[in-house]
């Protein structure tokens, strides 16, 4: 099945504990994302990969790290985590950016003390 | 800033009748339109995609593009208590900016 795999679904944690959110998928896609979720502020992109090796910031990057050294995988790094970091996260990828839409994962709930 | 509009809802309608979703952008290079339908807590799901101006039928969705005006819209025919859920709206070429989305309750 094609898919976008996140993990973990849920994940508490205090302040300044370094933190990874994994994503996977297995469609072959160049184009990675992730995305943060509030009430009231929608889907903001954090970070984003057109390819291996290759990853820019998005519109809120600050406090987050990415890295995409094989094509499948884009995983989340959050080095020291603040309250304010305590959202809903989703990673998504497309075939190419722009092209046919992105599948999304199912989505990390993160709630940091 | 490039920006997506979408009034928040909720839009109620009863059960049977079409919802009307709209949705204005600020980016007049956009090329890619979309519209995802979300249900509380979970994650979004690709609905429709559109790329040129007119009208694009997929079942009892319809989406409509008129470049010119900045405005996509989506047309749920027959709406279903299972359609009540979140829309958003999607727009953009390289990167994708969504609206914040417009809730749709639909009442049987």
């Amino acid at each position: 099945e094609a898919q976008v795999t996140q993990n973990p679904r849920y994940l508490i944690t205090v302040t300044g504990k370094k933190l990874t959110v994994t994503c996977s998928q297995n469609m072959n896609h160049e184009y990675m994302s992730w995305y943060r979720q509030d009430p009231g502020l929608g889907l903001r992109q954090i970070y984003y990969s057109m390819n291996v090796e290759v990853t820019d910031k998005g519109d809120v990057p600050e406090g987050y790290k990415v890295s995409r050294k094989e094509k499948r995988n884009f995983p989340l790094i959050l080095e020291s985590p603040s309250p304010n970091q305590t959202s809903l996260y989703f990673c998504a990828s497309s075939r190419s950016s722009g092209i046919g839409g992105y599948t999304f994962g199912s989505g990390t709930r993160l709630t940091v003390v | 800033q490039k920006e997506v509009e979408q009034n928040s809802g909720p839009l109620s309608v009863p059960e049977g009748a079409i919802a009307s979703l709209n949705c204005t952008y600020s980016d007049r290079g956009s090329q890619s339109f979309f519209w995802y339908r979300q249900y509380s807590g979970k994650s979004p799901e690709l609905i429709m995609s559109i790329y040129s101006n007119g009208d694009k039928e997929d079942g009892r969705f319809t989406a409509q593009l008129n470049k010119a005006s900045q405005y996509v819209s989506l047309l749920i025919r027959d709406s279903q208590p299972s359609d009540s859920a979140t829309y958003l709206c999607a727009v953009g070429f390289q990167k994708l900016v969504f609206g914040t989305g417009t809730r749709l309750l639909v009442s049987p």
